[in-house]
């Protein structure tokens, strides 16, 4: 079965740092996407970035980029320059897609970004 | 297009009772998702559709049915409501560039 793991279930950084939130998975499949949401204390569900396993180049959306390392089923998420409205909840997720279309999301890691 | 839409946003049951949530999604998307939040747990799944008239099992279904009516449509069912099952729920579709989208939640307390 296909589990993601965020060991980080808080962290607190300092408003303009850079921060980087953890998740590991673990699956048998080739093909595969990762996903990182941010939940704001509105409840709402937010797509930050999405990675396709087969592309080699790792995902960027404006400050938020990740670093895929395949092999080592890593997806770690990196905040540059990060703002007061960075603060919310961030799960990692994943899903094969191919073979079905559960996708599978992981504890989550509050981020507080502090003033 | 209003997109993924929950009924209702807050529910106070009492053990035993039942009830139905709502879901409805706009977009013509083929899959669609029940999921419970709870603190420290994350988002866990508990039923999907991956398209009209089929339904999955997650991962944690027990207590639970669902019914996907037609497309646009996906209810989630409690029988017997009980304490365990105070939760957040979120409905979500799946757009084809294997993005979902969610809907608002429904705070559901059972006493």
């Amino acid at each position: 079965a296909q589990t993601v793991t965020q060991s980080q279930p808080e962290m607190s950084v300092q408003e303009a740092e850079t921060v980087t939130l953890s998740c590991t998975y673990d699956t048998s499949e080739s093909n595969y996407y990762l996903f990182w949401y941010k939940q704001p204390p509105s409840r709402q569900m937010i797509l930050v970035i999405r990675q396709e396993a087969y592309k080699q180049q790792n995902a960027t959306e404006n400050r938020f980029s990740v670093n895929f390392q395949k092999a080592a089923k890593s997806f770690s998420l990196k905040i540059s320059d990060s703002q007061l409205g960075d603060t919310a909840m961030y799960f990692c997720a994943f899903t094969t897609f191919y073979r079905d279309d559960k996708i599978i999301f992981g504890k989550g890691t509050r981020l507080h970004i502090l003033p | 297009n209003a997109g993924v839409t929950q009924t209702p946003k807050f529910q106070v049951l009492k053990t035993g009772q039942s009830m139905t949530l709502q879901c409805a999604q706009d977009m013509n998307h083929n899959s669609m998702y029940w999921y419970r939040q709870d603190p420290g747990m994350g988002l866990r799944l508990i039923y999907y559709s991956a398209s009209e008239g089929t339904t999955d099992k997650g991962e944690v279904p027990n207590g639970y049915n669902v019914s996907r009516l037609n497309k646009r449509e996906f209810s989630l069912r409690l029988e017997s409501a009980a304490p365990s099952q105070t939760s957040v729920y979120f409905c979500a579709s799946l757009g084809g560039a294997v993005e979902q989208f969610f809907g608002p939640g429904t705070r559901l307390t059972v006493l």
